[in-house]
């Protein structure tokens, strides 16, 4: 049961240059959800989709877009990269009403 | 605004000595606390949910406890292998798709 599966784990990018990042989970669970972690601030949504055909913008929405591909898959896409995207993102998906997320292992994003 | 608060920021223990990380959270009528686990280069990794105050579990040396505005991670004679960052979240009833996370406590515990 392979769960919440994140492409890639690394990744340089040059400032401007765009790259999607993508995301599947096989536990059959209606939402969906992107973060991003930086030292000392936490985990901090990006977007999420509730169910499939919806996505909505999180806390930190600027720079990023996002597609529902099907209820397996979520991507994350950034158009123009910027330094300040530099972090590490996780998805991780849940069952609708009260239950816990599960994480993919994340990937590792370095804008250069 | 739902907002968490996660303290000590870091935690060194000596094996075998008992501690507690505390969770302080604001939320317009809660819906769960989730505590998660994580280690370096890994995904947060679920431990426990809590949905009222009063609630308690407990995993091996863990015990999570919930009041209504704080809840503690107790940890009972640590074990190097619970050295790892540990994540506090939220879901307020108002958004239950959304969950709000704590900066997280980095627990080292030494040999």
């Amino acid at each position: 049961n392979a769960g919440v599966t994140q492409t890639p784990k690394f990744q340089v990018l040059k400032t401007g240059q765009s790259m999607t990042l993508q995301c599947a989970q096989d536990m059959n669970h209606n939402s969906m959800y992107w973060y991003r972690q930086d030292p000392g601030m936490g985990l901090r949504l990006i977007y999420y989709s509730a169910s499939e055909g919806t996505t909505d913008k999180g806390e930190v929405p600027n720079g990023y877009n996002v597609s529902r591909l099907n209820k397996r898959e979520f991507s994350l896409r950034l158009e123009s990269a910027a330094p300040s995207q530099t972090s590490v993102y996780f998805c991780a998906s849940r069952s609708t009403g009260v239950g816990e997320a599960f994480f993919g292992q994340g990937t590792r994003l370095t804008v250069v | 605004e739902d907002q968490v608060t996660q303290s000590p920021e870091a935690l060194r223990l000596q094996e075998g000595e008992s501690s507690s990380l505390n969770c302080s959270y604001t939320v317009s009528g809660l819906r769960g606390l989730f505590w998660y686990r994580q280690d370096p280069g890994k995904g947060p990794e679920f431990l426990f949910t809590l949905y009222s105050a009063g609630e308690e579990k407990e995993k091996e040396r863990l015990k999570a406890t919930l009041t209504k505005k704080e809840s503690f991670l107790h940890i009972t004679a640590p074990k190097p292998e619970d050295s790892a960052t540990y994540l506090c979240a939220v879901q307020a009833e108002a958004n239950d798709y959304k969950l709000s996370f704590g900066a997280g406590t980095t627990v080292t515990v030494r040999a």
